[in-house]
């Protein structure tokens, strides 16, 4: 139980142009999801909090219109990358917390995460 | 500031070795501590949780420690296989009301045959 599932999981795209990632749990609902960026040998940077039916946290240095985030459903949550560059090419993870669901004992306080998209912008 | 400090940076092992991993932490209030392992290119997953009242906690052959009072925790893994080889991540949860995690920066642990 408690699968998180990113689509695409690696996607190249030309400078300019927009790219959007799905983040989904599939047998659990999530009020609340998060999406981080990794850069190669470094470990998980928070980018922002998304929370159901209601606008994002961005965290410090993070361009809100530059990723786009749309928490529409407890179960999806999307990040959209627009106008990407070069230097937007990173490895995105996002991560769900449980808050009900048909997984026996779901943890609220578990942060489940995604296998990653690998973005790279040419 | 809240930071989580792992050491070593990188460890190469050989096959059915034992290790352990080290991380210090100066996150609070304090929640709980996390080790994930992150395969490459993978998102990271769950080895073992602790609250503050946890001193030791086991998942097969990872066994995690941690001292509250001195903000230490470790990761000892027994009869290191190849499929070992990944990052270990230590995490800090705040305790605050989203839960904000803290990441360390990842000891990468390479198990030799």
């Amino acid at each position: 139980g408690a699968v998180v599932s990113q689509h695409p999981s690696w996607v190249i795209c030309k400078s300019g142009t927009s790219v959007k990632i799905e983040c989904r749990s599939l047998d659990f609902q999530a009020t609340t999801m998060f999406w981080y960026r990794q850069f190669p040998k470094q470990s998980l940077m928070l980018m922002a909090t998304s929370n159901e039916g209601s606008k994002a946290t961005y965290e410090q240095g993070v361009e809100k219109d530059k990723f786009l985030i749309n928490h529409a459903s407890l179960t999806l949550s999307t990040l959209t990358v627009t106008s990407a560059h070069p230097e937007d090419s990173s490895f995105y993870i996002c991560s769900a917390r449980p808050t009900s669901g048909k997984i026996t004992r779901p943890s609220t306080d578990t942060q489940y995460f995604g296998p990653g998209t690998r973005l790279t912008v040419l | 500031k809240n930071q989580v400090e792992q050491s070593p940076q990188s460890l190469i092992i050989l096959e059915g070795k034992n290790c352990t991993l080290q991380c210090n932490y100066t996150v609070s209030p304090f929640s709980n501590l996390r080790w994930y392992k992150q395969d490459t290119g993978r998102g990271p997953v769950s080895l073992t949780i602790m609250t503050f009242s946890e001193n030791t906690k086991s998942n097969g052959r990872y066994t995690a420690t941690l001292d509250a009072d001195t903000k230490q925790s470790s990761l000892h893994i027994t009869a290191s296989q190849l499929s070992d080889s990944a990052s270990y991540i230590c995490v800090v949860s705040e305790n605050t009301g989203f839960q904000k995690l803290v990441f360390g920066t990842g000891t990468r642990l390479l198990v030799s045959p």
